[in-house]
């Protein structure tokens, strides 16, 4: 069956525009997540939505950036007025378990290399 | 805060044995995995061990655990061509905020593996 899908696989944007990174997880998968990764920082989480509601934001790293999932499925993050330290591979992984059990294996996209000039 | 760390670099000869370790300070990490990451791709499971577990065979790959000096490492037996990538060793602790299983990443060990 088909994986996690991401789509732009590369977005090169301005400093200061807006950008819209997309996620498409395995058809069934409740739990989805938002990583980061980046040269400086490594892999950081971002965000966990279990269905359409996201019960951790906590490693969203300002107000800049929103994620929202509709229809239990598809999955988007925005970041606005991008700046040159958003510049980083966004990963997004989705799992079977509504509740994120431990042993879930969570799937992983190919990512989304962000270049902000 | 969690902290995960690897060595770098790692480089060995075809048909070796290869020994990525890695480092964490949460005692309160639950499962530890390892991933896979090739170049343009995602990040691939290759296995977990349950934090009460002090060894797992998969196969190639074996996992060691000292819960005491919070140490793990893998070992990939008669390594392969196919074996060059980077791995991330992770930690969660389950449940988190918010019921979910939010992985916290070690930096990375880029295996390179010569003829």
């Amino acid at each position: 069956g088909a994986g996690v899908s991401q789509s732009p696989s590369n977005k090169v944007t301005e400093k200061g525009k807006d950008v819209e990174l997309r996620c498409d997880p395995i058809s069934g998968h409740t739990a989805l997540y938002w990583y980061r990764q980046s040269l400086g920082q490594g892999l950081e989480f971002l965000i966990y939505f279990q269905g359409n509601s996201a019960p951790d934001k906590s490693g969203l790293p300002s107000d800049r950036f929103s994620a929202e999932r509709t229809g239990g499925s598809v999955s988007t993050l925005t970041i606005q007025r991008t700046q040159q330290e958003d510049s980083a591979v966004y990963l997004c992984a989705s799992s079977l378990s509504p509740t994120g059990r431990a042993t879930d294996t969570q799937y992983f996209g190919p990512g989304t290399r962000l270049t902000v000039l | 805060g969690e902290d995960v760390e690897q060595s770098l670099f790692l480089s060995v000869r075809e048909g070796d044995s290869s020994v990525i370790n890695c480092t964490y300070t949460d005692s309160s990490s639950t499962y530890l995995y390892w991933y896979k990451q090739e170049p343009g791709a995602g990040l691939q499971l290759l296995t977990y061990i349950f934090s009460n577990m002090d060894m797992k065979q998969d196969q190639r790959l074996t996992v060691l655990l000292n819960k005491k000096d919070k140490h793990l490492s893998l070992r990939i037996a008669d390594t392969q061509t196919g074996d060059s990538a980077i791995y991330f060793c992770a930690e969660s602790y389950f449940p988190s905020t918010g019921g979910g299983n939010k992985l916290t990443f070690g930096t990375g060990t880029q295996l390179k593996v010569e003829l």
